[in-house]
């Protein structure tokens, strides 16, 4: 159990676009989710934090309007960027908290955003 | 800086060797994981240590928590060529148990076979 998906595995677009990436909890709900990102060779940095039902917590640096976040279920949470640069062009991860103790929380695939 | 410092950065090894990593935190903790990512994958969980343990053991996975010098340790024993993959220590961001975390920046592993 516990498995989390991220759908698409990897993703080209154009410079200028809107990308959505789906993040889903496949047999549990997660009432809250997080979004990182990660360059080649680094590490994760936490972008946001999804509430189901209510609005997403953005950590300092991050652009809200750029990053749009939605968790309208208790096992769907997406995350859109919206027009897109190559400097958007990451590793995008999502991870799915079950439960309230301590940090038990499940990592998605990834979506591997590249942009033109 | 960031929570979580881990050292070495990159590590290489001969199958059948033990490989340590390391990882330093800053503020008081309840727990501390460990995850590993093969390249250009998700993470995935190899185990949590809570602030009252020492020492915890997994299969081949040893991992030890010094709370007093706010650092830890990750050791795989008789190493194989699938542990290759980068290795990250996360503790709780802003030491809460509300779920956020804070990653090291890593240990890249290669396992030679």
């Amino acid at each position: 159990g516990a498995v989390v998906s991220q759908h698409p595995s990897w993703v080209i677009c154009k410079s200028g676009t809107s990308v959505k990436i789906e993040c889903r909890s496949l047999d549990f709900q997660a009432t809250t989710m997080f979004w990182y990102r990660q360059f080649p060779k680094q590490s994760l940095m936490l972008m946001a934090t999804s509430n189901e039902g209510s609005k997403a917590t953005y950590e300092q640096g991050v652009e809200k309007d750029k990053f749009l976040i939605n968790h309208a279920s208790l096992t769907l949470s997406t995350l859109t960027v919206t027009s897109a640069h190559p400097e958007d062009s990451s590793f995008y991860i999502c991870s799915a908290k079950r439960g309230s103790s301590y940090n038990e929380q499940f990592f998605g695939p990834g979506t591997r955003l590249t942009v033109l | 800086s960031q929570q979580g410092e881990e050292d070495p950065q990159a590590l290489s090894i001969q199958e059948g060797e033990n490989a340590t990593m390391n990882c330093s935190y800053k503020t008081s903790i309840n727990n501390l994981q460990w995850y590993r990512q093969n390249s250009g994958r998700g993470l995935v969980h190899l185990i949590l240590i809570r602030s009252n343990e020492r020492e915890k053991h997994s299969g081949r996975l040893r991992v030890t928590l010094d709370t007093s010098k706010k650092s830890s340790s990750l050791l795989i024993t008789a190493s194989r060529a699938a542990d290759t993959a980068s290795y990250f220590c996360a503790t709780p961001a802003g030491g809460t148990s509300y779920g956020k975390l804070t990653f090291g920046q890593g240990t890249i592993l290669t396992v030679h076979p």
